[in-house]
C-alpha cells in the first residue's frame, strides 16, 4: 500500500523559506510514470494546488505561487520536497503531499498533512 | 485560470436521504473532474475521477455525472459517515494545472 508522509518544521518566521519533504513508502518514485504534488489548505479554508513534479524532475507550478516555489525530487531517498520562499502569515496552512494518477488528472494518494504556521 | 464554483456552500440532509452537490467550471474541462471527501483533521479522499468513475473502494451510493462545465455528485442514501466536506477539482491540460472548488459542507439535518 502506497504511503506518503510529510515532514518539516511546524513554525517558520515571516520572510523565511518554508521547507517540507514528502517520503514515499510502499512504492518507488522512479519506478512508474507518476507525477507527485503539493497541495495546501489554510485553516478553515479550501484546497490550493501548489505544484507538481515528475520523477525525472519536470515541474509545473501554480502561477500564483510560481515566483516563490521550488519542488525537487530525490529518487535515491524516495522523496520529493517543497520550498516556499518569502513566507507571510497567508502561507499558514496544512500542507499535503500527494500522488497524481497515471493520467495526471487527479490525486489518488495523499499524505496525512502537516500544519505549518508562519509567525515570529 | 479556470474557476470552480460549488453549490450550495452547506447542505443539510437527513440520514437515508439523497444528497446532490453541484460543481460548475468557468470554462469547459471536458470530463477532467474529480470529487474528494474530507473529514475534520483528515486528508481529502478521492471519490470520483473522470467525472463519473468511482475510485477503488468507494461505495456504489456515490455517483458522479456531468461534462463540460456542469457536474454533480450524488449520494443516494446518506450514511452517518458521509457527513463531511466535499470538493471538486478540475485538471487543465496545458499548462498542467489543478483548481479546486471552495467545498460543500454536507451536514446532518
Amino acid at each position: 500500500q502506497l504511503q506518503l508522509q510529510e515532514s518539516g518544521p511546524g513554525l517558520v518566521k515571516p520572510s523565511e523559506t518554508l521547507s517540507l519533504t514528502c517520503t514515499v513508502s510502499g512504492g518507488s518514485i522512479s519506478s512508474s510514470s507518476y507525477y507527485w504534488g503539493w497541495i495546501r489548505q489554510p485553516p478553515g479554508k479550501g484546497l490550493e494546488w501548489i505544484g507538481s513534479i515528475y520523477y525525472s524532475g519536470s515541474t509545473y507550478y501554480n502561477p500564483s505561487l510560481k515566483s516563490r516555489v521550488t519542488i525537487s525530487v530525490d529518487t535515491s531517498k524516495n522523496q520529493f520536497s517543497l520550498k516556499l520562499s518569502s513566507v507571510t502569515a497567508a502561507d499558514t496552512a496544512v500542507y499535503y503531499c500527494a500522488r497524481l494518477d497515471l493520467g495526471a488528472t487527479h490525486f489518488d494518494y495523499w499524505g496525512q498533512g502537516t500544519l505549518v504556521t508562519v509567525s515570529s | 485560470e479556470i474557476v470552480m464554483t460549488q453549490s450550495p456552500a452547506t447542505l443539510s440532509v437527513s440520514p437515508g436521504e439523497r444528497a446532490t452537490l453541484s460543481c460548475r467550471a468557468s470554462q469547459s474541462v471536458s470530463s477532467n473532474l474529480a470529487w474528494y471527501q474530507q473529514k475534520p483533521g483528515q486528508a481529502p479522499r478521492l471519490l470520483i475521477y473522470g467525472a463519473s468513475t468511482r475510485a477503488t473502494g468507494i461505495p456504489a451510493r456515490f455517483s458522479g455525472s456531468g461534462s463540460g462545465t456542469e457536474f454533480t455528485l450524488t449520494i443516494s442514501s446518506l450514511q452517518s459517515e458521509d457527513f463531511a466536506v466535499y470538493y471538486c477539482q478540475q485538471y487543465n491540460n496545458w499548462p498542467p494545472a489543478y483548481t479546486f472548488g471552495q467545498g460543500t459542507k454536507l451536514e446532518i439535518k
